[in-house]
């Protein structure tokens, strides 16, 4: 059963717009929310993460906002640069735990 | 190490043979966690080590999985009899205590490829 759900399986924007990564979860015991980046033939890489508590958390030009009313969280990247293609993964975790359960993944280009 | 180490990065092996996967975690880091990606999904929790113990292995499969970690550091996924199914990329975590504001640090995985 698929807890953490990213409905868009890829993502093209032109470098220097906005990509808006959306994901979705079903389980109400989720406090904790991480995004995660990944290279070919490399693990994910931590990128920014959201406590329960918190509706927008910002590091450079990442930004995550989290809906819990909807259970809806969205990763914003602004600018887009080339670098930043490579799959993005939502993850998700209950208070004190330590299991993450993964969305599918979006696959992000970003075009010259 | 600077990161979490995993060898091999790749894996052939027949249907019905015995594979081991080795993760090296990040030096000082006492919790340790196994998770598996198949094609096209995200990765999925298998075994959660705290020390030298399995403190939780309820994702794995089922009885032809085990893991061990017997010294609190190195640790090795061995599956018995492996399947097509087995098919994925195996990944090692580690973190400095369990949980953690940060997430995990993520190794490079082994890609196992039964045949």
């Amino acid at each position: 059963d698929q807890q953490v759900k990213q409905n868009s399986p890829s993502l093209s924007v032109q470098e220097g717009r906005i990509s808006i990564l959306n994901c979705d979860y079903t389980n109400s015991m989720f406090d904790y929310f991480l995004w995660y980046k990944k290279y070919p033939a490399e693990g994910p890489t931590f990128l920014i993460s959201i406590s329960s508590i918190k509706d927008k958390n910002e590091d450079g030009r990442f930004t995550v906002f989290l809906n819990k009313s909807a259970k809806h969280l969205s990763l914003h990247i602004v600018p887009s640069q080339p670098g930043d293609s490579a799959v993005y993964f939502c993850a998700a975790r209950p208070q004190n735990d330590y299991k993450l359960s993964f969305g599918a993944g979006t696959t992000v280009t970003v075009r010259a | 190490g600077a990161g979490v180490s995993q060898t091999p990065s790749n894996k052939v092996t027949e249907k019905g043979k015995y594979v081991e996967l080795r993760c090296d975690p990040i030096s000082g880091h006492t919790a340790l966690y196994w998770y598996r990606q198949s094609l096209g999904q995200g990765p999925e929790f298998l075994i959660y080590f705290q020390g030298t113990g399995a403190a939780d292995d309820s994702g794995l499969p089922n009885d032809r999985f085990f893991a061990v970690r017997p010294e609190g550091s190195v640790s090795t996924l061995k599956i018995q009899r492996t399947e097509r199914g087995d098919s994925a990329v195996y990944l090692c975590a580690s973190s400095p205590s369990r949980g953690g504001d940060y997430g995990y640090t993520f190794g490079s995985g082994t890609r196992l490829t039964v045949v």
